[in-house]
């Protein structure tokens, strides 16, 4: 098994509401991200989890909770998002954060629409 | 041809022909680069990586040539064809935990 599974694959979402965004690996891998990707843009970092602890904050606004209940889950918990949050939101693993030591493999990603 | 502009550079290349994307990487310490295809709705996918002991790496069909002296790295993919229609952006490290940093992009268009 060499996926990465995100659920939903397409969210639409309004200011004042709450949602989540769910990733899942079978692969043993104990490095988990999320990325947030803007159209015709490359993805941006937004968190790191290493051995299910946060290991990077690249400066999120708090409306952004990122959880990782254990090794094989990441979620993202979405709280009253601005439009300007809506994009691609993108999943993905690794062995070890030490990304040398092997691929990073992505999920297909979750669209957001926050209205 | 190759567009560079406000949108995201493009590349359109004959089916059957060579095609070469480029990447003008920006961390003098980096020493490991990733090349990804992003095809329209789905996530980046790995085609080929390198280290920095290396200048040259080839997988089927594809090659990645690293110059470390000028910062730059190329993905070259041998008689192009309509599938490898999508986004490529490099990516890189300095390695340890230091999270990778994505390239701009490059669209290449394969034109049957």
């Amino acid at each position: 098994d060499t996926e990465v599974t995100q659920t939903p694959k397409h969210l639409v979402m309004g200011m004042t509401n709450k949602k989540s965004l769910k990733c899942e690996q079978h692969m043993g891998h104990r490095a988990m991200y999320w990325y947030k990707q803007k159209a015709k843009k490359p993805p941006e970092l937004m968190f790191v989890y290493s051995y299910e602890k946060l290991s990077i904050n690249e400066s999120v606004p708090s409306r952004f909770s990122p959880e990782c209940p254990n090794s094989s889950l990441l979620n993202l918990h979405l709280h009253a998002l601005q439009p300007e949050d809506s994009a691609l939101y993108l999943c993905a693993s690794s062995l070890r954060q030490e990304v040398s030591t092997g691929e990073l493999f992505f999920g297909e990603g979750s669209r957001l629409t926050v209205l | 041809g190759e567009s560079v502009g406000l949108h995201l550079p493009t590349l359109s290349v004959q089916e059957g022909d060579n095609s070469i994307i480029n990447c003008a990487y920006s961390n003098s310490a980096s020493d490991y680069f990733i090349w990804y295809k992003q095809e329209s709705g789905k996530g980046p996918q790995f085609i080929i990586d390198i280290r920095s002991n290396m200048d040259k790496r080839q997988g089927q069909r594809v090659t990645v040539l690293l110059n470390k002296t000028v910062k730059h790295l190329s993905l070259q993919i041998a008689a192009t064809q309509p599938g490898d229609s999508a986004v490529y952006f490099c990516a890189e490290t300095p390695g340890g935990n230091t999270p990778l940093v994505f390239g701009k992009g490059t669209r290449l268009s394969v034109i049957a």
